[in-house]
Formats: C-alpha cells, structure tokens, sequence
C-alpha cells in the first residue's frame, strides 16, 4: 500500500488554465506539505498544513492554494498557470516533529 | 529560509568503496538535520537524521557526522552499491514545533560498478 500518493504523475497543461493535483496520506499523519522541485533539481518547501495551522512560504505565489477536504488529503490548486511554474511537485505527510514521508510526485508542465 | 548548501555537486565512486557526501548550513540555530536519497522518477527517500545535540549517529551502513562549530553535516555510506546511486540532500529544520525542511541543492552519487 502506497503511504503517501498524488494523482496525477503527468500533467500536461496551457498556460492561463487551472489545475488541481491531490494528494492523499494513509500513514494517519496530522501534518501535510507540498514542495516544488525546480529543473536544478531544488526542493522548496509551499506549504504545511495541519488542521489547526497553515504555514505558508511567502516566496509562493497566491495563485497556489492548498486545500483540505479531511485530515489524509491535502491538494494543491493552481490558478492562471504560468510557464515558470513547471517543475515537479511533491506532497509530503509527517506527524508533527516526525519524520517526512514524501509521495512519488507529479511532474507539472506548462505549455 | 536559509540556504543549505553542499561542498559537491557530483560524486563518483567504485563499488565497494566508502562514498562522503558533505553539506553545509549557514543558520546556527538549526537544531535538526536529516538526509534524504532521491531515486530518479521517485520523491525523496528518508536515511538518516541527526539532533543538534548529537554529533555522530549511525545507520545500516550509513553514517551522519555533524560538527556545529563550522556548521558542517556529512553522510558517509560504507561499501557502496549500484543500489545507492542517486541524488543525496541534505535538510534542516530550525523551527521549534514546527516541521518545514529547508533542503540544500543535491548531490549526484554514480557508483561504478
């Protein structure tokens, strides 16, 4: 069993369009993130979320927003994608002070 | 956040030998550390972590160092396989309470066979 998955792997997408990719954690975690993953390879951190706290990255534009419909998902909204915005997204779970555990990504390009 | 940065970009090494793989962090009050291997095509892969308050701590084979006085954190892999090629980050945490990862850039581990 998958602990911690996203759907899509691929998405593929114009600019100007919005886009979802979810994310959904078994491991019974409290505490959700996403990252993006730069073409260098450079992991930075958007969010954290638990369902007492959003932490956001100020560097992440507003048109990203997290979006929680219960304690093992967490998704990840884009709005008026641009061309800088492709890269590989990931979602991470932890308990809070734990170990992160990251799903395999989706990788996100913008044409 | 502060930027954690590593001394190599990319590492080669023969089966069998000893990899090192270095890093460092600029924020002093950074108090948890942890490197993560990351597989092509896979997302990042826990390996080991280490506390501030400790400065050597061992794994199934792996090995991280920390030395707080030039804010410097290794992770050594004894008798490297295939298996280990990857891309190596190191992380750190410096947020009491909370769990956001700060990651440095990535090393490149090839083993040759």
């Amino acid at each position: 069993d998958t602990a911690v998955s996203q759907t899509p792997k691929y998405l593929v997408t114009q600019m100007g369009n919005d886009k979802s990719i979810k994310c959904e954690q078994n491991l019974g975690h409290d505490t959700m993130y996403w990252y993006k993953q730069d073409s260098k390879k450079f992991l930075k951190i958007m969010f954290s979320y638990n369902n007492k706290e959003l932490i956001i990255n100020e560097t992440v534009p507003n048109r990203f927003s997290p979006k929680s419909p219960d304690k093992a998902h967490l998704n990840l909204h884009i709005n008026s994608l641009e061309l800088g915005d492709s890269a590989v997204y990931f979602c991470a779970s932890s308990q809070v002070g734990g170990q992160q555990f990251f799903g395999p990504g989706t990788r996100l390009t913008v044409l | 956040g502060e930027s954690v940065g590593l001394h190599l970009p990319t590492l080669s090494v023969q089966e069998g030998d000893n990899s090192i793989i270095n890093c460092a962090y600029s924020n002093s009050a950074s108090d948890y550390f942890i490197w993560y291997k990351q597989e092509s095509g896979k997302g990042p892969q826990f390996i080991i972590d280490i506390r501030s308050n400790m400065d050597k701590r061992q794994g199934q084979r792996v090995t991280v160092l920390l030395n707080k006085t030039v804010k410097h954190l290794s992770l050594q892999i004894a008798a490297t396989q295939p298996g280990d090629s990857a891309v190596y980050f190191c992380a750190e945490s410096y947020q009491t309470g909370a769990n956001n990862l700060f990651f440095g850039t990535g090393t490149r581990l090839t083993v040759i066979p």
